[in-house]
């Protein structure tokens, strides 16, 4: 399984963009990249997905290299509500690797 | 997605005895994993509750301190036993389709504390 490296915490204001970056460099060929936030009290929830280039969703961009080894989740124009714990994890998927290994994560603390 | 509820929510529990958490989903669903965090720490598999066979464990885990069971694909249970303090900890279940093992979705967690 491929190990994931994050930044401990990063520290924003809002209305600001936040680019976090995950390093993989283990990637494996048919591992995707995913990645959750996590509210104090809660679960875990599903932001993003991606395998290579962009990704685009309602909440989130994932910008991935061609060589795969690492990934950037931006947020755009962050508010309060996006203080939260942010992990990213790679996987495979078809059942070639059958379970999650969750990371330190990145606590995202944003500012008035 | 998936809405997955446990209970439950919390509880406070002696050394020694056992609590069960159950884990309920909406839809039946092929993939469960339990999970542990620990206070300000990220999650750590516990194990894959498999449907109709025994739960497969990860490293560092056992039947014995944490029986399994998945009697069919919308339910599950996690029985802590002989809790220890070390035990306290959040307790959480998620639910994948086979083949989308990376697109997990997570109940709202069991607080336990273990005096």
């Amino acid at each position: 399984l491929a190990k994931t490296t994050q930044p401990i915490s990063m520290d924003s204001y809002e209305g600001q963009e936040v680019n976090i970056t995950c390093s993989h460099n283990n990637i494996a060929t048919n591992d995707y990249i995913t990645w959750y936030q996590q509210f104090p009290s809660q679960g875990p929830r599903f932001i993003i997905q991606g395998y290579k280039t962009k990704v685009t969703n309602e909440v989130a961009s994932l910008f991935i290299p061609a060589d795969r080894k690492s990934s950037t989740l931006s947020l755009p124009r962050v508010s309060l509500s996006d203080t939260a714990v942010y992990y990213c994890l790679v996987g495979g998927r078809g059942g070639a690797t059958n379970k999650l290994i969750f990371g330190t994560g990145t606590l995202l603390a944003v500012q008035p | 997605s998936a809405v997955i509820s446990q209970k439950p929510s919390r509880d406070i529990c002696q050394r020694g005895t056992s609590l069960t958490i159950q884990c309920q989903v909406d839809s039946q669903v092929t993939m469960m994993f339990w999970y542990r965090q620990q206070p300000g720490q990220s999650l750590t598999l516990i194990a894959t509750a498999n449907q109709g066979s025994e739960a497969t464990y990860e490293s560092g885990f056992v039947i014995d301190k944490f029986p399994i069971s998945r009697p069919n694909l919308t339910f599950s249970t996690l029985t802590v036993s002989n809790m220890s303090p070390e035990d306290s900890s959040i307790y959480l279940c998620s639910v994948a389709d086979r083949g989308s093992v990376e697109t997990q979705y997570f109940g709202p967690g069991t607080r336990l504390l273990v005096l």
